[in-house]
């Protein structure tokens, strides 16, 4: 699986915009990007997901550069409840495939 | 929504005892996953499974370690003689496909003493 870089740690202002980057240069062509997000010592929770079209769902949106090295996930209006760690995961292709989780970023959302 | 159901949340057992966790899948997932957390530090792949067969361990998965799934519901993971180095939320994982997400459960907390 394809190694992702993302900064140990962020702060966002309640209400605003988080951004959090994430560099993947070495994914494959049929690998997908994956964002999962971790609250203290709670399961891992899906996010959103994709290949090379940007996303968009209830909870983020995932913009992936046009060559595929690098992503960016946004959460539009981040609230306290959104404080966690998040994983940037470039999933393989195999059975069953596994995610392989990094040290993420921090995010702090504050008043 | 439905979700992936682990008991016990916490397990407190002897070392070189064997310890049982126990996972309910979403009913109509056909891969499930184990992994682990030690505190402070990344969540680890230990094992997938498919079609009653592990599809893939990590290093971690050793002989200690093992998956069952004894039932159409229930999907197990056993360690056979704990160690304190076992010590760790552990996390279950399943999903629909091979592409699609993974839902995971709320973990148990196994403290080895």
């Amino acid at each position: 699986d394809a190694k992702t870089t993302q900064p140990p740690s962020m702060d966002c202002a309640e209400g605003r915009a988080a951004n959090l980057p994430c560099n993947h240069s070495t994914i494959s062509g049929n690998e997908y990007v994956y964002w999962y997000r971790q609250i203290h010592s709670q399961g891992p929770q899906y996010i959103i997901h994709g290949l090379k079209n940007n996303e968009t769902n209830e909870m983020a949106s995932l913009i992936i550069t046009e060559d595929r090295k690098s992503s960016t996930l946004i959460l539009p209006h981040a609230t306290l409840r959104d404080t966690a760690v998040y994983y940037c995961i470039v999933r393989g292709t195999g059975t069953a495939s596994k995610l392989t989780f990094g040290t993420g970023t921090r995010l702090q959302v504050t008043l | 929504e439905p979700e992936v159901t682990q008991t016990p949340s916490h397990q407190v057992t002897q070392m070189g005892q064997e310890v049982i966790l126990r996972c309910v899948p979403i009913s109509n997932h056909l891969y499930f996953y184990w992994y682990r957390q030690i505190l402070g530090q990344k969540v680890e792949f230990l094992v997938s499974f498919y079609n009653n067969e592990i599809s893939e361990k990590s290093e971690i998965f050793d002989d200690q370690f093992s998956v069952e799934r004894p039932d159409g519901s229930n999907f197990t993971l056993k360690i056979r003689s704990t160690k304190l180095e076992d010590s760790a939320m552990y996390f279950c994982a399943s999903s629909v496909g091979t592409r699609e997400k993974l839902f995971f459960g709320s973990g148990t907390q196994l403290s080895v003493l």
